[in-house]
């Protein structure tokens, strides 16, 4: 079975540009979630989807935004880079999601985002 | 605010050389603390789920236990392909939240 899948691999970008990072689940997981990892703060949940809508959301400005498809890929896109930016951006999914109380998420390699 | 806290921020042990890490948690409603590794440049890879105090998994040389307060992840006879960092996370809040909150990991360095 093929795990969480996340591309590109390796970004980057410089500031004020935008960019948007894939994310494919694990076959037959609904919900989505991302992360942001930096040596500093570790990982922070960025937010997470389920069904194509958003169900949570972490502690991050506007410029962060994500979305789901039908077939429960999701995309991240950060507009108006900044330095602080730069980061491991990672993405994890989960089977049964929803009224589910416990889920065990299953993280993909993460894409490596510099913004110079 | 839900909190985790992971102490030794790193811990260096000769291969053989048994010992814990702690993970502390302040959260309210814990749903689940969840044990995870990471090698450098990867994501992180599951290893256990807690979801009540007195719970405890085992794997291989690792072993996870639950209290009230706090989880501790005992590594018996670690061997060098042990090193990695290792994150614990809590999922708390009302169910359908999937939001996990980490703690900022032990970076475990195990000496041949």
């Amino acid at each position: 079975k093929a795990g969480v899948t996340q591309t590109p691999r390796y970004l980057i970008k410089t500031r004020g540009q935008q960019v948007t990072l894939s994310c494919s689940p694990i076959s037959g997981h609904r919900s989505v979630s991302w992360y942001q990892q930096t040596p500093g703060q570790g990982l922070q949940f960025l937010f997470e989807y389920f069904s194509e809508t958003q169900r949570n959301k972490g502690n991050f400005p506007g410029r962060f935004s994500g979305r789901q498809f039908s077939n429960s890929r999701s995309e991240m896109n950060v507009s108006t880079l900044e330095l602080g930016d730069s980061a491991l951006y990672l993405c994890a999914s989960s089977f049964l999601g929803g009224l589910s109380s416990y889920n065990e998420q299953f993280f993909g390699p993460g894409t490596r985002l510099t913004v110079l | 605010e839900d909190q985790v806290t992971q102490s030794p921020e790193a811990l260096r042990l000769q291969e053989g050389e048994s010992s814990s890490l702690n993970c502390s948690y302040t959260v309210s409603g814990l749903r689940g603390l969840f044990w995870y590794r990471q090698d450098p440049g990867k994501g992180p890879e599951f290893l256990f789920t807690l979801y009540s105090a007195g719970e405890e998994k085992e794997k291989e040389r690792l072993k996870a236990t639950l209290t009230k307060k706090e989880s501790f992840l005992h590594i018996t006879a670690p061997k060098p392909e042990d090193s990695a960092t290792y994150l614990c996370a809590v999922q708390a809040g009302v169910s359908g939240s999937e939001k996990l909150v980490f703690g900022k990991g032990t970076k475990l360095t195990v000496n041949p």
